[in-house]
């Protein structure tokens, strides 16, 4: 089955660190771009960061930049957001998508909540 | 950083066509995407390429672009379309989200 499987979420205190997960399944997983985008409670969709397949081309969100990194582990056809210096503001369910770079952003997983708050 | 600007809200009787603009300076060089997204659900892609239309997203879903603007309409709405639009971007250094439609059916 084509999907996509984020965990990692939780409660974490502001300044605090979290590393998100995206597990694929089903596609070919270095042929497609990849992204993170969020949702904080009761708002609209927010795009945080975009890798393109192969890894060239990297962009992040200002919101984000210089905080989170996005990577790919191939062998273990893998997303991660490793999310550092973390903001109250950062609460929202994040998910991970499938495309861009040129292709349709066709896949999305179910979204893992992170709560920012001490 | 770019912008897209959406109506907050549209509503329409069931049968009846809903239309859900999108307008912002980037859209006349880069192609819109479409996400609908129900209450407690992930978004779903139900127009990319402006125009284009994924498998299994019903006919009655379609995409114009018009330079600036460009328009998700939605031919004989039915209930079950009840839920928020987004309308996605990109450029070659940003992605950006309208800031979503809420569409009434009833």
């Amino acid at each position: 089955e084509v999907q996509l499987v984020e965990s990692g979420g939780g409660l974490v205190k502001p300044g605090g660190s979290v590393r998100l997960s995206c597990a694929a399944s089903g596609f070919t997983f270095n042929s497609y771009g990849m992204n993170w985008v969020r949702q904080a409670p009761g708002r609209g969709l927010e795009w945080v960061s975009s890798l393109s397949s192969g890894d060239v081309y990297i962009h992040y969100a200002d919101s984000v930049k210089g905080r989170f990194a996005i990577s790919r582990d191939s062998a273990k056809n893998s997303l991660h957001l490793q999310m550092n210096s973390l903001r109250t503001e950062d609460t929202a369910v994040y998910y991970c998508m499938r495309g861009g770079y040129g292709d349709p952003e066709d896949l999305w997983g179910q979204g893992t909540l992170v709560t920012v708050s001490s | 950083s770019h912008e897209l600007t959406q109506p907050s809200s549209v509503s329409v009787s069931p049968g009846q066509t809903a239309t859900i603009t999108c307008s912002g300076d980037v859209l006349g060089k880069k192609s819109v995407r479409w996400f609908q997204q129900k209450p407690g659900q992930a978004p779903v892609l139900v127009i990319y390429r402006d125009t284009e239309r994924p498998s299994g997203i019903p006919e009655r879903f379609s995409g114009s672009n018009s330079g600036t603007t460009v328009t998700l309409t939605i031919s004989g709405a039915q209930v079950e379309d009840e839920a928020d639009y987004y309308c996605y971007s990109a450029t070659d250094n940003n992605r950006v989200f309208g800031g979503g439609t809420k569409l009434t059916v009833l």
